[in-house]
C-alpha cells in the first residue's frame, strides 16, 4: 500500500505570492493533518481534518486555510507569502480523529517550500 | 508554539556503542510517538506508547511511557552507522492523536 504521499516535493515562490500543497492520506485513513517544520526544529501544528471538516487548527494565521475532500486527500493553501513561511510542510494521516485512542500518525515526505 | 523538552540536542557516539534520549513534558500526555527523521525527509514513526508504565521494543530500540505521563525516554543498542538521524519525540493530550506536540530533536552521529 502507498504511504503518505505529498505534491510537489519541492517549490520556490515569491513573497506575497499564493502556494497549494496537496496530500493523499494512505488507503483507509479518515484524518488528515498539516505541520510546518521550519530548520532546526520539530514540526508545528497547522490543522487536522477528519471527514472533511476541520477538527483542529494551531497558531497560525488566517492566510493558512486547507479543506479535505470526499476521497479524504487534502489541500493546504498559503496565501500572501512572507519569507518565514519558508519551511517543510509535512502532511499525517491516521485512522481516526479525536476521541479514538490508539491510533498512529504516519508523516509524508513533506513539501519544501522556499519563498524568496 | 509548544514544544517538548528533547535532550541532548545532539550526540556522536561510537558504532555499537548504546545511546538514550528523553523527552519531558509540563503537561501530562496520553500517548507518545517516537519518529526518526533523516534529511530531506519526512518522520518515520518508530514506535507507540499508549499505557503509563508501558515499555516497548521495536528491534534494537526500546522506549517507555513514563509513569507521570510526563515523560518518555528511547533507547537503541548496538548503534549502526544508518542509525544516523535526528530523533523525536512527540506527544498529545488528547484522546486521539492530534494535534501532536513535539521536540526539537535529537541529532546523532555514528562514529564508524
Amino acid at each position: 500500500d502507498a504511504g503518505v504521499t505529498q505534491s510537489p516535493t519541492h517549490l520556490i515562490k515569491t513573497r506575497g505570492q499564493h502556494v497549494t500543497l496537496r496530500c493523499s492520506p494512505i488507503s483507509g485513513h479518515k484524518s488528515v493533518s498539516w505541520y510546518q517544520q521550519v530548520l532546526g526544529q520539530g514540526p508545528q501544528f497547522i490543522f487536522q481534518y477528519y471527514e472533511k471538516e476541520e477538527r483542529g487548527r494551531g497558531n497560525f494565521p488566517d492566510r493558512f486555510s486547507a479543506r479535505q475532500f470526499p476521497n479524504y486527500s487534502s489541500e493546504l493553501n498559503v496565501n500572501a507569502l512572507l519569507l518565514g513561511d519558508s519551511a517543510l510542510y509535512l502532511c499525517a494521516s491516521s485512522l481516526a480523529g479525536r476521541g479514538i485512542s490508539g491510533n498512529t500518525i504516519y508523516f509524508g515526505e513533506g513539501s519544501w517550500l522556499t519563498v524568496v | 508554539g509548544q514544544q517538548l523538552n528533547q535532550s541532548p540536542q545532539s550526540m556522536f557516539i561510537q558504532e555499537g556503542e548504546d545511546v538514550s534520549m528523553n523527552c519531558t513534558s509540563s503537561s501530562i500526555f496520553n500517548t507518545w510517538l517516537w519518529y526518526k527523521q533523516d534529511p530531506g525527509e519526512g518522520p518515520v514513526l518508530l514506535i507507540a506508547l499508549y499505557k503509563a508504565g508501558e515499555l516497548t521494543s521495536n528491534g534494537r530500540l526500546t522506549a517507555q511511557f513514563g509513569i507521570t505521563r510526563k515523560d518518555s525516554f528511547l533507547n537503541i543498542s548496538a548503534s549502526i552507522p544508518s542509525d544516523v538521524g535526528i530523533y523525536f519525540c512527540a506527544g498529545t493530550t488528547n484522546s486521539g492523536n492530534t494535534p501532536l506536540v513535539f521536540g526539537k530533536g535529537t541529532r546523532l552521529s555514528v562514529i564508524a
